[in-house]
């Protein structure tokens, strides 16, 4: 089965500065690969995603992620944070295709991001 | 187009009281999903629908069960509730199940407590 390790519990940067969050995948196939963010008291919003072709993909809110096989990482970058970039992060790894069942949708534990301004 | 919404948004229960969780959904989606979201732990998955008429069990399904009323309406009920199902339950849904187009759109939650 699939797992997903998200290193970092808790990210502070100041506004204006670069970011970038951490995803590990365990999976033993070309996974398929999410990025999530959930605002205070909502629900998840998909940031972007990964399926195949170009390893570095393009998000909404200026996001973006770049899958490395050999490193297993599924990083989340933005070159410039905003306050409301405030939020928890969520990267989750599915199988897809017909392998559904066992084979889900796996989240990691998420990385809370605070904007100190 | 409300996208996927949830009912109620918190409820606190007592230990062995029952109660449904209420989800819909008006994107025409096929599949449906009810997850738990508690602290360190990330989402976890209860029961999904992969199309109006069937359920099946995902990580987490012991203490719960599921109904698929029809395309729009998935929920999900605690039969006895017990203070390890304190949490935050999010439904969502998406086109198809787990496939290369798939998103899951996810509602706004429903905040449990299980005193």
């Amino acid at each position: 089965a699939q797992s997903v390790t998200q290193p970092d519990i808790h990210i502070t940067v100041s506004e204006g500065a670069s970011l970038e969050l951490r995803c590990n995948y365990s999976y033993g196939a070309t996974p398929y690969l999410f990025w999530y963010v959930q605002s205070p008291g909502q629900g998840l919003q998909l940031l972007l995603k990964y399926f195949s072709g170009d390893t570095l993909v393009q998000g909404i809110k200026g996001f973006e992620a770049e899958f490395k096989r050999s490193q297993s990482s599924f990083n989340l970058r933005k070159p410039s944070v905003h306050w409301s970039d405030a939020a928890e992060y969520f990267c989750a790894v599915g199988a897809g295709g017909s392998n559904f069942g066992n084979e889900k949708l796996t989240f990691g534990t998420g990385t809370r991001l605070t904007i100190i301004p | 187009n409300a996208g996927v919404t949830q009912t109620p948004k918190f409820q606190v229960l007592k230990t062995g009281q029952s109660m449904t969780l209420q989800c819909a959904q008006d994107m025409n989606h096929n599949s449906m999903y009810w997850y738990r979201q508690d602290p360190g732990m990330g989402l976890r998955l209860i029961y999904y629908s992969a199309s109006e008429g069937t359920t099946d069990k995902g990580e987490v399904p012991n203490g719960y069960n599921v109904s698929r009323l029809n395309k729009r309406e998935f929920s999900l009920r605690l039969e006895s509730a017990a203070p390890s199902q304190t949490s935050v339950y999010f439904c969502a849904s998406s086109e198809a199940l787990w496939s290369e187009a798939d998103t899951q759109y996810f509602g706004p939650g429903t905040r449990l407590t299980v005193l």
